[in-house]
């Protein structure tokens, strides 16, 4: 089974500043990992994902991610934070283990963003 | 924007009584996969369908059973509402490829 877990349910950080949101995941397969955002009162939005073409993965928004099996690890990253980058963001994983389910994912449990001025 | 609509968007029934949400593409894809979000717990699988009339359970189904006679639709029944259902009910789809678009979601209230 594969699952992801998010360090910190909030982060805060000031505008301007980095942004690095954590993701670890537990996969017995090759995983396809994935970022979505979600702004208040919204769905899911794809960030970003990766699908074993290139480790670091550049998404929507400024925002990117580094695959590091060693670590396993799919962290979120954003060299400078704005006001608008305030969301709830998770990290999700998927395989192909079940062929019915296409890639069914299983997510982290979210990480809140505060920017702060 | 992937073409998914979810009706309705809000609602609040009474504890025991049906309800149904749907899920509607425009799109055209195979999977479809309903989810429910609630604090603390990200979004959680409850069915999904991998054709018309082909559908499974995911890791929350109980209390929940889905139908798909069409390809542009998913439908979502809440047999008996329970207050532990009032939930947040996000639908998504996809072609197969490793990607899942999600539709606006349902906010629903048990009372």
């Amino acid at each position: 089974a594969q699952s992801v877990t998010q360090l910190g349910s909030h982060v805060s950080v000031s505008e301007g500043a980095l942004v690095l949101l954590r993701c670890n995941y537990s996969s017995s397969v090759p995983p396809y990992l994935f970022w979505y955002v979600q702004y208040p009162n919204q769905g899911l939005q794809l960030l970003l994902k990766y699908t074993s073409a290139a480790t670091l993965v550049k998404g929507i928004n400024g925002f990117e991610a580094e695959f590091k099996k060693s670590e396993t690890s799919f962290h979120l990253t954003k060299p400078s934070a704005h006001m608008s980058d305030a969301a709830e963001y998770f990290c999700a994983v998927g395989s192909s283990s079940n062929s019915n389910s296409g890639y069914a994912l299983n997510f982290g449990k979210g990480t809140s963003l505060l920017v702060t001025p | 924007d992937a073409g998914i609509t979810q009706s309705p968007r809000h609602k609040v029934t009474e504890t025991g009584t049906p309800v149904t949400l749907r899920c509607h593409q425009t799109e055209n894809h195979r999977y479809m996969y309903w989810y429910r979000q609630d604090p603390g717990h990200g979004l959680r699988l409850i069915h999904y369908s991998y054709g018309v009339k082909d559908t499974d359970k995911g890791e929350v189904s109980d209390g929940y059973s889905v139908s798909r006679s069409k390809t542009e639709d998913f439908l979502l029944t809440l047999e008996s509402a329970t207050s532990s259902q009032t939930s947040v009910y996000f639908c998504a789809i996809s072609d197969g490829s490793q990607t899942q678009y999600f539709g606006p979601g349902t906010r629903l209230l048990v009372l």
